[in-house]
């Protein structure tokens, strides 16, 4: 059973709309969770971070984690072409140490 | 305030040969993690360095090593290369807390490396 799982995608939304994407992950003692984008042929950028349950919002982003069912979300408000790229789950299963599990990504499409 | 600087960017190597690659992390900050992305396999933590020593290390084989110098700048070493070690081989920089603190990884733009 793989660590962190993200459905692949791809994921069209037209622009403007809400782009919801997905994560659960198999340890159920993971501390820290992290929303990166990667565009083609660039590094992962960190959008999110969130560590406690509930939503935590910035800007167009919103994370959501809820530990009892091992789920964090990322949503993105009024989606704009330039947030097409592949969106990355990664899981810290402890503090202090700062070794990430990563799931596959998901590609996300916004079409104009 | 400079970002994570890799060198080089790119790398043509010839199965056998050894390679090394650089990663100087944002200052103040003394973690460095390494992490290997291939189409097939997605993002896979290699190792960690922390105050000159690994203190984490990911499922890879012992041709990849790594170390840490006093200024908190690291290199990853991979000898006797492997076609399947052709990725982006990305360096994330971290401040590393204690227990219970929570800390963001910043990464590189990576070193591409091609093994022919």
């Amino acid at each position: 059973q793989k660590e962190v799982e993200q459905n692949s995608g791809p994921l069209s939304v037209p622009e403007g709309a809400i782009a919801s994407l997905n994560c659960t992950y198999s340890d159920r003692g993971s501390q820290s969770f992290f929303w990166y984008r990667q565009y083609s042929g660039k590094s992962p950028e960190l959008i999110m971070s969130i560590y406690s349950n509930g939503d935590k919002e910035d800007g167009r982003f919103t994370a959501q984690l809820n530990k009892a069912s091992q789920y964090v979300s990322l949503l993105i408000r009024d989606s704009q072409p330039s947030d097409s790229a592949t969106y990355l789950c990664a899981v810290k299963v402890r503090t202090g140490a700062n070794n990430l599990f990563f799931g596959t990504g998901t590609r996300l499409t916004v079409i104009p | 305030k400079a970002g994570v600087t890799q060198t080089p960017r790119y790398l043509i190597k010839t199965r056998g040969q050894q390679v090394t690659l650089s990663c100087s992390p944002i200052s103040g900050h003394r973690s460095v993690s390494w992490y290997q992305q291939t189409p097939g396999q997605g993002l896979q933590f290699l190792f960690e360095y922390f105050s000159e020593t690994q203190r984490n290390k990911g499922n890879f084989p012992g041709r990849f090593s790594g170390r840490q110098f006093s200024n908190s700048r690291s290199e990853m070493n991979v000898s006797t290369l492997e076609l399947g070690d052709s990725a982006l081989y990305l360096c994330a920089s971290s401040f590393r807390g204690g227990q219970g603190m929570n800390t963001e990884a910043f990464f590189g733009q990576g070193t591409r490396l091609t093994v022919v």
